[in-house]
């Protein structure tokens, strides 16, 4: 069965560090999404990416950043991770059909800040 | 701008009486709508979404929702909640000219009680 798969599913590093979040699908998708879900925000988009080569900034895209290299992975790194990035990360992704835009969601990844 | 507004931060319902989830949108153009379901310490799931056509929505687990576009609402409903339906559940929102990305409301935690 296709699927979306996360890694590493815990993470604690500590404050400055680069860190880089894994994404992988196996459904064939062009669309691929990252958020952040903090309480009280529910989910909020960090980056997102149309195709092989293609990367967009979302509303909390500051000190993240995407490659997408081929269709099935899209990394997010935190170039300079801040206490302010503990949060749980979540990746997704959809079919470009029309008729078929709901997001397929990884497990997640909590990542701590120290 | 697109966006989603989820009135109720928790919702609490006794177990065979009808539940429902409240979500009201605000979109520029065509509103493209969703309802997703997380359990705790997994990713989102895919409820049902409203794109065009009926009105009343039918989507997994016997949940449906009702679009209204008089009063810009999306409201997730359930004839008979149970226990096992206790969750955090998201509406979400994607205009019709902006892209495949999604806008999430903060969501609505449902507890089911016996």
């Amino acid at each position: 069965d296709a699927e979306i798969t996360q890694s590493p599913r815990h993470k604690i590093t500590e404050t400055g560090r680069q860190v880089t979040l894994a994404c992988h699908q196996t459904w064939n998708h062009n669309n691929m999404f990252w958020y952040r879900q903090d309480l009280g925000h529910g989910l909020r988009l960090i980056h997102y990416s149309y195709g092989v080569q293609d990367t967009n900034k979302g509303e909390v895209s500051d000190g993240y950043s995407v490659s997408r290299s081929n269709t099935e992975d899209l990394p997010l790194t935190l170039e300079s991770a801040a206490s302010s990035q503990t949060s749980v990360y979540f990746c997704a992704s959809s079919d470009g059909n029309p008729n078929l835009y709901e997001q397929y969601f990884g497990p997640g990844t909590r990542l701590t800040v120290t | 701008a697109q966006s989603v507004a989820q009135p109720e931060d928790q919702v609490n319902v006794a177990e065979g009486n009808p539940l429902t989830v409240k979500c009201t949108y605000s979109v520029s153009g065509n509103p493209y709508l969703f309802w997703y379901v997380q359990y705790p310490n997994r990713g989102l799931q895919f409820l049902l979404k409203y794109i065009t056509g009926d009105n009343l929505v039918k989507g997994s687990y016997g949940f449906e929702a009702e679009f209204n576009k008089s009063q810009t609402s999306f409201h997730l409903k359930k004839p008979s909640a149970l226990v096992s339906d206790s969750a955090l559940y998201f509406c979400a929102v994607r205009d019709g000219n902006s892209g495949y990305a999604l806008n999430f409301g903060k969501g609505t935690s449902l507890l089911v009680t016996p």
